[in-house]
């Protein structure tokens, strides 16, 4: 059974562009989850979604977005991208929402560098 | 909110040395329970789960008793070898209506 598959796995950036990764997962799941991990800050919620709505979003500006499609594939979005977006972007999927005690299983992550 | 909290790292240990790592957790009702493990450069994966009080989670030697009465859901290890390097999360889950709830992580390096 095929894990989270995440692309890109590294990419850099320039300030001020925007981004957009991509997160499919794991066959038959239908909640995604992203993460944002950096050394300062650790691993921080920015969003869920659960058959193509999002349940739950973190503390993050408007300039983070994300959607969900019909197959529960997910994209999520950055724009006008700033020095500090430099992170591993993790995402994760499990059957049903995330905090009902469904374990979500995380891809190996997208490595962002904003220069 | 419902909340975790555990020991801050980093640890170092020896190889062969018994492991501890502490995680206690807030939250009404009854939780289920986690423990992550991120080795260098990957993701997150599943080490062990809880789902009730007093199960106990255990894999490749490692095991966590979920204890109601203490809040707590701490990480043991017997014997870490080197291989064990990485971060360990604690995490709780216990509402549809709002996400898995990490603790911050704890690094633990294995020295030879």
């Amino acid at each position: 059974k095929a894990g989270v598959t995440q692309t890109p796995r590294y990419l850099i950036k320039t300030r001020g562009q925007q981004v957009t990764l991509s997160c499919s997962p794991i066959s038959g799941h239908r909640s995604v989850s992203w993460y944002q991990q950096t050394p300062g800050q650790g691993l921080q919620f920015l969003f869920e979604y659960f058959s193509e709505t999002q349940r739950n979003k973190g503390n993050f500006p408007g300039r983070f977005s994300g959607r969900q499609f019909s197959n529960s594939r997910s994209e999520m979005n950055v724009s006008t991208l700033e020095l500090g977006d430099s992170a591993l972007y993790l995402c994760a999927s499990s059957m049903g929402p995330s905090g009902s005690g469904n374990t979500i299983y995380f891809g190996e992550g997208s490595w962002l560098t904003v220069v | 909110g419902d909340s975790v909290t555990q020991m801050e790292g980093p640890v170092t240990l020896s190889e062969e040395a018994f492991l501890t790592i502490n995680c206690t957790y807030t939250a009404t009702g009854y939780p289920s329970l986690f423990w992550y493990v991120q080795y260098p450069g990957e993701g997150l994966q599943l080490l062990l789960k809880a789902t009730k009080a007093d199960d106990k989670g255990s894999n490749k030697g490692f095991e966590a008793t979920y204890r109601k009465e203490t809040t707590s859901f701490h990480l043991e290890k017997g014997s870490v070898q080197v291989s064990d390097s990485a971060v360990y999360f604690c995490a709780l889950g216990n509402s549809g209506n709002t996400p898995l709830v990490f603790g911050k992580g704890t690094r633990l390096s294995v020295i030879a």
